[in-house]
């Protein structure tokens, strides 16, 4: 059974700072996506991770994916208020074409 | 204005009165989704779709229906709801498998209490 797990799932930091979530995920996959949500509102596609090795940058945010590791990461660069939201990791069940499984989501808050 | 639109936004209703959540995009995208999220538990796949007449279930299809026999269409049918299915429903569409293509573009939610 395919389990994502977040880290950390609330995340308090200062702006400036630097900052990563973690995505671990139990089974083979090589295909993760990164979506935003702000509260109240829907979910927005951030990054699609399709390979071993895959960066992938934004603005401030930085993913990555590592399938040897089953991991990804969210890598926040001098953070400012506007990234703070609720950010969730999902993975494509191997051999699916979209059965997606979500983390619980890492509730970010930034301040100044 | 490419988008994803859900209705109704918001539905209360009584348990065992069957219900429709329609979801209709206008991008001609092949994959559509439909997804639940619940405070503590995430989002949870419902059902997805990879085209007309193609529907395969997520991690929790019980007591859902979907059928997709247009491609702009995903509806979302609940024939017996319960207050169990209380929760903040979200559809989604992609251009093609989402192996293939990239994001996922995703309606404004439908908050549905079953009481």
């Amino acid at each position: 059974e395919l389990k994502v797990e977040q880290n950390p799932l609330f995340l308090s930091m200062q702006e400036g700072k630097n900052y990563t979530i973690y995505c671990n995920y139990s089974t083979t996959s090589d295909r993760l996506y990164w979506y935003r949500q702000d509260p109240g509102k829907s979910l927005e596609s951030l990054f699609v991770l399709l390979s071993n090795g895959a960066v992938k940058q934004e603005g401030r945010l930085m993913a990555s994916l590592d399938t040897k590791a089953r991991l990804s990461t969210l890598h926040i660069t001098a953070a400012v208020h506007d990234l703070s939201a609720t950010y969730f990791c999902a993975v494509d069940h191997w051999g699916s074409q979209g059965n997606l499984i979500f983390g619980k989501g890492t509730k970010l808050s930034v301040k100044p | 204005e490419a988008q994803v639109t859900q209705n109704p936004r918001y539905l209360i209703t009584v348990t065992g009165k069957k219900l429709t959540v329609t979801c209709s995009q206008n991008m001609n995208h092949e994959y559509m989704s439909w997804y639940r999220q619940d405070p503590g538990l995430g989002l949870r796949q419902i059902y997805y779709s990879m085209n007309v007449e193609v529907t395969d279930k997520g991690d929790v299809p019980e007591g859902y229906k979907v059928s997709r026999k247009e491609k702009r269409n995903f509806p979302l049918i609940l024939e017996s709801p319960s207050p169990n299915q209380t929760s903040l429903y979200f559809c989604a569409s992609s251009p093609g498998p989402l192996g293939s293509y990239n994001e996922q573009f995703f309606g404004p939610g439908t908050r549905l209490t079953v009481l």
